[in-house]
């Protein structure tokens, strides 16, 4: 089975800076790498599919990277929406797997 | 436009079953299948598995086969995921979410299964 970790698993940030997370995939996957945003009590929210492809809505500071086993989720300049947690998603026709998540917090 | 209503809280005793059911909305339902993944508290997403809209084909997580049976009725477009014999360790949020394989935009809004003496 293919394992997805992520890190780091806190990350703290200040309104402005430039946050990445990565995600690594025990083996290639290809671009087959999704990222989700959520809230605490909230459903996820789908940011970038394709690892690189922006979701319809989603603001222009999300921006995602990465092929193979390596993937990057950056955000440009943090805003007071974004502290969250986030978590990549592998998927392929049979299944999906998620990382631990990343935790975004205030400084 | 689309939407994925979830049926509510449940809870349960150790040993018993849930049936979860997510009534789809917005889009013809046999052309997306339903996925479900589940949240203990504090921890991540869990997948659990999918049903396929069109023809009721599954797949399931290896840790849940035997448990876990996802349904879907077409003339209802509602989703169903029942989970047996339940223990503490499946206590969690349960959310379905459109389609099966790709990334999905569209989730129900969670569904609370307590387990409990």
């Amino acid at each position: 089975d293919i394992q997805m970790t992520q890190s780091p698993a806190t990350l703290s940030g200040s309104v402005g800076d430039r946050v990445t997370i990565t995600c690594r995939a025990s083996q290639s996957i290809s671009r087959g790498l999704a990222w989700y945003q959520q809230k605490p009590g909230r459903a996820p929210k789908l940011l970038i599919f394709e690892a690189s492809n922006l979701e319809s809505g989603v603001p222009s500071r999300f921006s995602g990277s990465g092929s193979g086993t390596e993937f990057t989720l950056t955000i440009s300049s943090l805003q007071p929406d974004d502290f969250a947690t986030y978590y990549c998603q592998h998927y392929d026709s049979f299944s999906w797997t998620f990382g631990q998540g990343t935790k975004v917090e205030i400084k | 436009q689309v939407q994925l209503v979830q049926s509510g809280a449940e809870v349960k005793k150790p040993g018993a079953s849930v049936r979860v059911s997510c009534k789809t909305s917005g889009y013809t339902g046999t052309t997306y299948g339903i996925t479900w993944v589940r949240q203990a508290p504090g921890q991540g997403l869990e997948w659990m598995g999918w049903v396929s809209g069109n023809n009721g084909k599954t797949r399931y997580a290896d840790n849940l086969k035997g448990r876990v049976t996802m349904t879907m009725d077409p003339s209802t477009s509602t989703a169903y995921m029942e989970l047996r014999s339940l223990t503490s360790d499946d206590a969690a949020v349960y959310f379905c979410a459109r389609g099966q394989g790709i990334p999905s935009a569209f989730w129900g809004q969670g569904t609370l299964v307590t387990v409990s003496s």
